[in-house]
């Protein structure tokens, strides 16, 4: 167990509605990371954060943004969903200074 | 979940047997790699990592073996269970400034009783 909840864990919503993943850590991890997992793709990294209001864009941000306020909590945003967003979200943390992350449970979201 | 799955290769084994998973990195600068393994509905759970500097390196029932001349990563899992059935991928992060790893597609191995 990596001490990381997503929820919801699962989500069915409209084209054009927003929707807000949660992403919560019990370790204080100063790295969080949200992917999106599809098929005939590895996991392709959305937005990372290495710390408090401290965020950056992966390689598939487009429609996407995030946000983190405190050190547990690492929210992403689909401000107007689109069916290209439907996915698997994960979020991942951090733990060691090597590189190697952990991964939640994910979020599947499916935009009709 | 089981969509990720649709368009892997697969490799069966029978319970028992020693498994052989492979992995074509891309990036000669990479320095550090992991393997996971995705079990369907569930995140990638961490297996085994290895750093450049090292060729093996073994855990319990797995090794991972590095070829940093061809850029090759195996994992080997031996007297393989019908629990390690899953989807397992590779990961590599280069060396920079951000931790940021680059994700393979992934292997399905199934193992028959």
């Amino acid at each position: 167990d990596a001490g990381i909840t997503q929820s919801p864990r699962h989500k069915v919503t409209e084209t054009g509605t927003p929707v807000t993943l949660r992403c919560h850590q019990t370790e204080n991890h100063r790295y969080m990371y949200w992917y999106r997992q599809d098929p005939g793709h590895g996991l392709r990294l959305i937005h990372y954060s290495y710390g408090v209001k401290d965020t950056d864009k992966g390689e598939v941000s487009d429609g996407y943004s995030v946000s983190r306020s405190k050190t547990e909590d690492f929210l992403l945003t689909l401000e107007s969903a689109t069916s290209s967003q439907t996915s698997v979200y994960f979020c991942a943390i951090q733990k060691g200074g090597m590189g190697e992350q952990y991964f939640g449970p994910g979020t599947r979201l499916t935009v009709t | 979940g089981e969509s990720v799955g649709l368009h892997l290769p697969t490799l069966s084994v029978q319970e028992g047997d020693n498994s052989i998973i492979n992995c074509a990195y891309s990036n000669s600068a990479s320095d550090y790699f992991i393997w996971y393994k995705q079990e369907s509905g569930k995140g990638p759970q961490f297996i085994i990592d290895i750093r450049s500097n090292m060729d093996k390196r073994q855990g319990q029932r797995v090794t991972v073996l590095l070829n940093k001349t061809v850029k090759h990563l195996s994992l080997q899992i031996a007297a393989t269970q019908p629990g390690d059935s899953a989807v397992y991928f590779c990961a590599e992060k280069m060396d920079t400034g951000f931790q940021k790893l680059v994700f393979g597609t992934g292997t399905r191995l199934l193992v028959s009783p």
